[in-house]
């Protein structure tokens, strides 16, 4: 049974820092993997997918990595801002499943000004 | 592109009765959509997955005759809690996959449930 874990659970950084996020997960056979950001009482926006075969995704300052055969993937931010604070959702799309995403519990990013 | 409108985004009715949760696919055909449930501070964990013009295919654990779901049209899921009690209030998201399975999700804006 595929599972995504997510560390740390919480993060705190001043204003203008880099950072990275950990998602793992225990089956290597997916399709894709998504990474979302889910603001407090509001649902799931899509930042960045990567495929399988693809080993990273950029958008603006935001830099996901897979590596698939680790069961791994990190999203970079850089240079963070306090409207980046959010809590990130890491998911992955099984390779053998109708479609169900399979999500981590998140990683909650406070940016302090 | 690709928007998931969910609705009503809160909503708190009495014990006893029934609550129905809307999600449309705004500029797209979503044959599949996706509820989940959201517990605070953990993941999303699906309930269903919805399908045009045929039964919806529930997880294990998640009573079928509790949260009635249709997706009677490409554009159009709704996830009815019946029978509402305290212990169901929770958040409902609902989900869509966009085109195909390497196109990603889309998610609706979620729907907060308090019982009373």
């Amino acid at each position: 049974k595929q599972e995504v874990t997510q560390i740390p659970a919480a993060l705190s950084v001043p204003e203008g820092e880099n950072l990275v996020l950990n998602c793992s997960f225990t089956d290597s056979a997916i399709y894709n993997l998504q990474w979302f950001r889910q603001d407090p009482g509001k649902g799931l926006t899509s930042l960045l997918l990567i495929q399988s075969s693809q080993r990273e995704q950029t958008s603006g300052r935001l830099n996901a990595s897979l590596d698939k055969s680790s069961g791994r993937s990190t999203l970079y931010i850089a240079a963070s801002q306090p409207g980046d604070s959010a809590t990130y959702l890491c998911a992955v799309l099984d390779g053998g499943s109708q479609g169900n995403l399979i999500f981590g519990k998140g990683t909650k990013l406070s940016v302090k000004p | 592109g690709a928007v998931v409108s969910q609705h009503p985004s809160r909503v708190i009715c009495k014990s006893g009765t029934s609550v129905k949760i809307e999600c449309r696919s705004l500029d797209f055909q979503a044959t599949t959509m996706f509820w989940y449930r959201q517990f605070p501070k953990q993941s999303l964990m699906l309930m269903a997955t919805s399908n045009e013009g045929s039964k919806a295919t529930y997880e294990q654990g998640v009573e079928k005759d509790k949260f009635l779901i249709n997706h009677a049209s490409l554009t159009l899921s709704t996830l009815t809690v019946t029978s509402a009690h305290p212990e169901d209030s929770s958040f409902y998201i609902c989900s869509a996959r966009i085109y195909d399975r390497a196109s990603g999700y889309t998610f609706g804006s979620g729907t907060r449930l308090t019982v009373v």
